[in-house]
């Protein structure tokens, strides 16, 4: 169980293009769902937090009109990385927390790898 | 603040070996505190847990006993095995989100 799926697994685009990432939770409801960026060989670099049917709340840093982020059903979350740059290239993860007590783990996607020519 | 230490990588074992990854932390309030595994190429699973004071979490042969009065988390493994390589990351949820707070993995490597 507590399966979450992220598509696409790995994507290469031009600069100036917007690239969306999928997040779903398999076999859970959602309620809140976050996004990490993760750069080679460091640890993760939460970005934002969703939580169903409102925004999203941004971390320090973290520029929320480049990361879109909406999370519209206990399901799915999207990431979309508008007008991207060389600089945005790295791997994002999301992971998901089901309803109920907040100490419950995150269940994490397998991770997006995002290069930008 | 809330913040996790743990040893720095990367770790070589030979197989059969005993495994100490070492974690401490800081935190207000009684967090719940996590060991994560990486897999080369994948995302993050849920290796264990622990909620409270005390508990120990335990999970393919890793096991991790949640010490307040050493703030100490530490990954323990008997007899790890080649297809334990991987970056383990230990973290704790603070705040009222309970936003994971990361330590910075700690890359294990073992050797046939």
């Amino acid at each position: 169980g507590a399966v979450v799926s992220q598509h696409p697994s790995w994507v290469i685009c031009k600069s100036g293009t917007s690239v969306k990432i999928e997040c779903r939770s398999l076999d859970f409801q959602a309620t809140t769902m976050f996004w990490y960026r993760q750069f080679p060989k460091q640890s993760l670099m939460l970005m934002a937090t969703s939580n169903e049917g409102s925004k999203a709340t941004y971390e320090q840093g973290v520029e929320k009109d480049k990361f879109l982020i909406n999370h519209a059903s206990l399901t799915l979350s999207t990431l979309t990385v508008t007008s991207a740059h060389p600089e945005d290239s790295s791997f994002y993860i999301c992971s998901a927390r089901g309803a109920g007590s907040i100490n419950q783990p995150q269940h994490f996607g397998d991770g997006t790898r995002l290069s930008i020519l | 603040g809330n913040s996790v230490t743990q040893m720095e990588g990367p770790v070589t074992l030979s197989e059969e070996a005993f495994l100490t990854i070492n974690c401490t932390y800081t935190a207000t309030g009684y967090p719940s505190l996590f060991w994560y595994v990486q897999y080369p190429g994948e995302g993050l699973q849920l290796l264990l847990k622990a909620t409270k004071a005390d508990d120990k979490g335990s999970n393919k042969g890793f096991e991790a006993t949640y010490r307040k009065e050493t703030t100490s988390f530490h990954l323990e493994k008997g007899s790890v095995q080649v297809s334990d390589s991987a970056v383990y990351f230990c973290a704790l949820n603070a705040g009222n989100n309970r936003k994971l707070i990361w330590g910075l993995g700690t890359s294990l490597a073992v050797n046939p």
